[in-house]
């Protein structure tokens, strides 16, 4: 089945530095990858997902690059708010199955 | 255009019990799958239920069940109850399950305290 890893487990950033995760995975075949967004006391939120027939994709603040050759895909966050503070998960498809795989998260502080 | 919600918030059972979560998922979703999130995880695939059917089954014992509703919502059953078990269940609904190339909206999840 799809093994995802994500780092780094823990990520600090001022506010209105960058802050980007990275996750890989392991099928290649993998063809769907969203990102999840959780805040304490709620379940996770999808803030942005990319196929695997794109290289980039961006919605204001944040972006989601993958590369498929190295079966690596990132998140990246511009310009981080105290509000941006959560975790996050990356979640993977594999080609042979429906069901995503999520990464153990990684937990964001952003300073004020 | 609601979310999904799960019930109750939070439950407190002593092991050996039984327990049974619900979710209604959101409207226009035909797709529901059930998740574990033990403490300062990532969601533990149980299972997905596509238009009433079981459509897909993570590596979690027998003694976890469920059961769609022709309106799509769903439960979640688990016999037996061990001191493991404890964590947070999510419940997620999605378009087409067996499509998988849609995200899912989760509820904000069912607190499971096993004593």
């Amino acid at each position: 089945g799809e093994n995802v890893e994500q780092h780094p487990s823990t990520l600090s950033v001022q506010e209105g530095d960058s802050a980007v995760i990275k996750c890989t995975y392991s099928d290649s075949a993998s063809n769907y990858f969203p990102w999840y967004k959780q805040e304490l006391g709620k379940g996770p939120q999808l803030i942005i997902d990319i196929r695997s027939n794109v290289g980039e994709k961006k919605d204001q603040r944040i972006a989601v690059t993958l590369n498929k050759t190295a079966k690596h895909f990132s998140l990246h966050i511009t310009e981080t708010q105290p509000e941006d503070s959560a975790v996050y998960f990356c979640a993977a498809r594999s080609g042979g199955s429906y069901i995503p795989t999520f990464g153990r998260g990684t937990s964001l502080i952003v300073h004020p | 255009e609601t979310g999904v919600t799960q019930s109750p918030t939070h439950l407190i059972k002593t092991r050996g019990q039984q327990v049974t979560l619900r979710c209604s998922s959101q409207s226009g979703h035909n797709t529901v799958s059930w998740y574990q999130q033990a403490l300062g995880q990532g969601p533990q695939f149980i299972f997905q239920y596509y238009r009433e059917e079981e459509n897909g089954r993570g590596n979690f014992p027998p003694r976890f069940s469920g059961l769609q509703f022709p309106n799509y919502s769903s439960e979640l059953n688990v016999n037996a109850l061990e001191l493991d078990d404890s964590a947070l269940y999510l419940c997620a609904s999605s378009l087409d399950g067996t499509k998988g190339n849609y995200g899912y909206t989760f509820g904000s999840g069912t607190r499971l305290t096993v004593v």
